[in-house]
């Protein structure tokens, strides 16, 4: 079963254009959801991360935004570029000391 | 340089031959965790330790088993592997109280 959800599984962009990645979430204990940014042939790596007390969070190019309502959350790239090519996963964590759950994860490429 | 090591990178083995993957982090932090994943599903957490001689199952810890005897080491341990355990896995750490993970480069196992 998976507690959350990501959607595309695989994105094309422009260079210059704004990729979208969306997740959804059941569980209404998580109260930390980061996304990760992950090259062929390496382990992930923290890109960002919001907690549920804000609705938004940026860095550089990338803003996570989140609705807590509709137990939603997504990453928008602006400015998208050739070597934002990888695969990005959402995912939440219960609390400090509990498992976390990843989305399935979402294959971005960028043309130049 | 800070860091999560595992070895081996890659394996290849036959169904019921013992194995240990190590992980180990120069880092002195508290949380360490173990994760496989595959196409489709994203990352599955399988163990977790908040600390030395404290671990916990995460969502798939069947078929494994794990130890934390020293705070920078953290083997994940097959006892008789089956072919649905071939996957890419990956160990990770965290400091205290932050939340940021720092992933391991992943060991690509494959069970016969």
């Amino acid at each position: 079963q998976q507690q959350v959800k990501q959607s595309p599984q695989s994105l094309i962009v422009q260079k210059g254009g704004i990729s979208i990645i969306n997740c959804a979430y059941e569980n209404t204990a998580f109260d930390y959801f980061p996304w990760y940014q992950q090259f062929p042939g390496k382990g992930p790596a923290l890109l960002i991360a919001i907690r549920p007390d804000v609705s938004e969070k940026k860095e550089g190019r990338f803003t996570i935004s989140f609705n807590k309502s509709a137990k939603q959350f997504s990453l928008h790239i602006m400015d998208s570029q050739p070597g934002d090519s990888a695969t990005y996963f959402c995912a939440a964590r219960r609390g400090y000391g509990q498992n976390f759950v990843f989305g399935p994860g979402t294959r971005l490429s960028v043309l130049p | 340089e800070a860091q999560v090591t595992q070895n081996p990178r890659y394996l290849i083995t036959v169904t019921g031959k013992k194995l240990t993957v190590t992980c180990s982090q120069n880092m002195n932090h508290e949380y360490m965790s173990w994760y496989r994943q595959d196409p489709g599903l994203g990352l599955r957490q399988i163990y977790y330790s908040m600390n030395v001689e404290v671990t916990d199952k995460g969502d798939v810890p069947e078929g494994y088993k794990v130890s934390r005897k020293e705070k920078r080491n953290f083997p994940l341990i097959l006892e008789s592997p089956s072919p649905n355990q071939t996957s890419l896995y990956f160990c990770a750490s965290t400091q205290g109280q932050s939340d940021t993970q720092y992933f391991g480069p992943g060991t690509r196992l494959t069970v016969l």
